[in-house]
């Protein structure tokens, strides 16, 4: 029971556009949403975060967008550049209340690529 | 470079064996959680430890198991092995126990023949 979907595998995107990517969820108890950049053997990195009380959350050329009524989360990269292309993980997390982890639920990810 | 390291990068054995994927947090976190990426799969949370004692656990098989020592390293052991479990297997760490953002290591390469 996958409780993070990415539904799209792959994204390929002409540099200077708009790359949109998309996550769902089905657990209406997470509370925090994450995206991470993978590039080819490396471990995932960090790229922006949006708490469930919020709707959007802006950093740079990147703003993530959460619709809680329809467990919907959205990644926009504008504009895209090439260095851009990467595989990008969604991640959701709640907390477990009394043992204090953050547990991250991985999407499968969606392999971007921007062309030049 | 996130400053996670994971020792070995690439490791082949047979089935039946045993195997241990260590990793080294950043400098000042005190929690490691590991993960397993199988193909075609988002990761999968396994275990986490938080300044030498487990803290949560995931979908971790009873063949596997970890221990954080006293100088925060951390060591995934899996036995038994199965050609299934060839995967990607990740730490990450963090400052704190109860912290949504993880820095991760590059990641051991298991391949199981």
């Amino acid at each position: 029971d996958q409780q993070v979907k990415q539904n799209s595998p792959s994204l390929s995107v002409q540099e200077g556009r708009i790359s949109i990517l998309n996550c769902d969820y089905t657990n209406s108890m997470f509370d925090y949403f994450l995206w991470y950049k993978k590039y080819p053997a490396e471990g995932p990195t960090f790229l922006i975060s949006i708490s469930s009380i919020k709707d959007k959350n802006e950093d740079g050329r990147f703003t993530v967008f959460l619709n809680k009524s329809a467990k919907h989360l959205s990644l926009h990269i504008v504009p895209s550049q090439p260095g851009d292309s990467a595989v990008y993980f969604c991640a959701a997390s709640l907390v477990y209340s009394g043992a204090g982890s953050y547990q991250l639920t991985f999407g499968k990810g969606t392999k971007l690529s921007v062309i030049p | 470079d996130s400053g996670v390291t994971q020792t070995p990068k690439h490791l082949i054995t047979a089935t039946g064996q045993r195997v241990t994927l260590r990793c080294s947090p950043r400098s000042g976190d005190l929690s490691v959680y590991w993960y397993q990426q199988s193909l075609d799969q988002g990761l999968q949370f396994l275990i986490q430890y938080y300044n030498g004692e487990e803290r949560a656990k995931g979908n971790i098989l009873e063949r596997f198991s970890a221990q954080q020592f006293p100088d925060l390293h951390s060591e995934l052991n899996l036995s038994s092995l199965e050609l299934g479990d060839s995967a990607l297997y990740f730490c990450a760490s963090s400052v704190s126990g109860g912290s949504y953002e993880q820095y991760f290591g590059p990641g051991t390469r298991l391949t199981v023949t």
